[in-house]
Formats: C-alpha cells, structure tokens, sequence
C-alpha cells in the first residue's frame, strides 16, 4: 500500500524558515518524480514544486522561487521542501504528492498524503 | 503560464442527477488532463487521468472527454457519495490547477 507521510508543518513567525518531509512507502520511491502541493484555508490547490526521479529536473512555483527549495533522498525514501523568508501568504495545508512517471513532466499526481500545516504569523 | 478556468464554480444537484463540470485550459494542452475528487479534510483522489482515461478503482459513473483547450468531467448518476469538489488539472506544462467546483446537494 502506498503511503505518505508529512511532518514538520507548524507556526511560524514570518521571515523565517521551515523544512518539511515527507516519509514515502509502499511503492519503488526512485522510480517516480514528487511533488509539493499546498491549499490555503478554504482555498483551492496550488502546485508549489516537483522533482524527478534523480533530481535532474526541478521546478517551482513563481510564487516560492528564490525562497523555496525541493530536494529528495532517494536512499531513505524522503522528499523534503526546505521553505525560508515565509510569508502570510504561505499559510496552507502541504500535501507531498506521488508521480505516475519518473520525469516530472507529463506525470499527474496518483497518490496524495494527508497534509501537514503551515502556519506562518507574528 | 497555463490557466485553468472551471465552471460553474458551485453545482446543486441531486442525487441520480447527471452532471457536468467543465474545465477551460488557456492553451493547447493536447490531453494532458486529469480531474480529481476532494472531500471535507480528505486529500484530493484521483479519479481520471489523460482526459478521459478512468482511474483503477473509480465507479464508472465518472467520465471525462475533451482534447486540446475544452474539457468536461460528467457524473451519470450522482451518488451521495458525490458530493464533494471536483479540481481540473492541466499536466502539459509544469502543474496548474482549476480553481475547484463544488458539487452540493439541492
């Protein structure tokens, strides 16, 4: 069965930083891209970031570039999104999100974990 | 960047109604599609991918068609189970998602 699982989410003061994981199982982790996904508050779904199989391709979101960074170790079956200069904005539930191919591009997303909150205020 | 426009954004339903949402792209996405399910605290599920290719699992209520810039998700018959918000997502160039139909009960 596959599983994933978010963690590092919490309040934070803006300007600072964070690091989410994402704890993945069930599946052949290196074989497939993985990607970020956030929703705010009652709001819709926000693409935030994705990488490839080997790390070779990675992109973001124009609203996180410069201040977000995706990286995945492949060895321990991790993703991670080091997040810094958080902003109100930022606030949102981070889904980690499975790839169908192991290029980023086209893959669509077939498994989702359950999220982990960011909550960026003073 | 590809924008993702969906209508309506609200549907009233009821159940054994069949329903269609539609999803715009602002370019050519040839059928690089998918449409997702998401429920009340529930990460969003996927339920047809490549426009119109059915998910393993997803009751066959659930259908997609379209190509290029013209998209359309149909429940034959909508099921309590239904209820919930439908998300388009266009997979052609980087990610960008519609901003979500609620599906409500009449």
């Amino acid at each position: 069965e596959v599983q994933l699982v978010e963690s590092g989410g919490g309040l934070v003061q803006p300007g600072r930083s964070l690091r989410l994981s994402c704890a993945a199982s069930g599946f052949t982790f290196d074989d497939y891209a993985m990607h970020w996904v956030r929703q705010s508050p009652g709001k819709g779904l926000e693409w935030v970031s994705g990488i490839s199989w080997n790390s070779g391709f990675i992109g973001y979101a124009d609203s996180v570039k410069g201040r977000f960074t995706i990286s995945r170790d492949n060895s321990n079956n991790s993703l991670f999104l080091q997040m810094n200069s958080l902003r109100g904005e930022d606030t949102a539930l981070y889904y980690c999100a499975k790839s169908t191919w192991p290029a980023a591009i086209p893959g669509y997303f077939d498994y989702w974990g359950q999220g982990t909150l960011v909550t960026v205020s003073s | 960047d590809i924008q993702m426009t969906q209508s309506p954004s609200t549907l009233s339903a009821s159940v054994g109604d069949r329903v269609t949402i539609t999803c715009r792209a602002s370019q050519s996405i040839s059928s690089w599609l998918a449409w997702y399910q998401q429920k009340p605290g529930k990460a969003p599920k996927l339920l047809i991918y490549k426009a119109s290719s059915l998910e393993s699992g997803v009751p066959s209520r659930f259908s997609g068609s379209g190509s290029g810039t013209e998209f359309s998700l149909t429940i034959s018959s909508l099921q309590p189970d239904d209820f919930a918000t439908y998300y388009c997502q266009q997979y052609n160039s980087y990610w960008t998602f519609g901003q979500g139909t609620k599906v409500e009960i009449k």
